[in-house]
């Protein structure tokens, strides 16, 4: 297997809603990735998780909280979230070692209303 | 940290002929260069990539090059094909480090029937 795969496609939520995206895979990757990214913009990095353990935070907010509950598996828990935080976002994983050499989930669409 | 400037941000072709996307990068540690590929509503998907110890590298219609000592690489496209059209990011990275990924802004390029 060497695909990326995450849920949900697309997601709409209201500010006070909690939700949770998933991101699965099952390459041997030890490192993952959350990022989010607006259209027509780059990637921005979000979170890395090394061997299950968070090792960069990008100053992400704390309506935003990553887990990883095993070496395959890779969360992000969203709690009252802005408008302004509706943007696709993106699971990756990688060997450490290779973070340069990452592979892309197809995203999850957010929409905040 | 790296900073990468990519040009042009929107790039419009005729259908067959080429397209050059061109980026430069700050920091000279970096060594390895990838272009990914994003259509609408879809996750990036690498497409080419380089190492510093390389000066060109090509793949059928896609080819990228690199100036070290000027710090730019270029991705170059032939016989451009209505299903080139997409947002090109290129980036950098060091190989063999812990290094994340550093983003260019994008390039739209639309290919005319």
């Amino acid at each position: 297997d060497t695909e990326v795969t995450q849920t949900p496609k697309h997601l709409v939520m209201g500010m006070t809603n909690k939700k949770s995206l998933k991101c699965e895979q099952h390459m041997g990757h030890r490192a993952m990735y959350w990022y989010k990214q607006k259209a027509k913009k780059p990637p921005e990095l979000m979170f890395v998780y090394s061997y299950e353990k968070l090792s960069i935070n990008e100053s992400v907010p704390s309506r935003f909280s990553p887990e990883c509950p095993n070496s395959s598996l890779l969360n992000l828990h969203l709690h009252a979230l802005q408008p302004e935080d509706s943007a696709l976002y993106l699971c990756a994983s990688s060997q450490v070692g290779r973070e340069y050499e990452q592979f892309f989930g197809p995203g999850t669409r957010l929409t905040v209303l | 940290g790296e900073n990468v400037e990519q040009h042009p941000s929107t790039l419009s072709v005729q259908e067959g002929d080429s397209a050059v996307i061109k980026c430069t990068y700050s920091d000279s540690a970096s060594n390895y260069f990838p272009w990914y590929k994003q259509e609408l509503g879809k996750r990036p998907q690498l497409i080419i990539d380089i190492r510093s110890n390389v000066g060109e590298k090509k793949d059928q219609r896609i080819a990228v090059t690199l100036n070290k000592t000027a710090k730019h690489f270029s991705l170059h496209i032939t016989e451009t094909q209505p299903e080139d059209s997409a947002v090109y990011f290129c980036a950098a990275s060091t190989a063999g480090s812990a290094r994340q990924l550093t983003f260019g802004s994008g390039t739209q390029l639309t290919v005319l029937p």
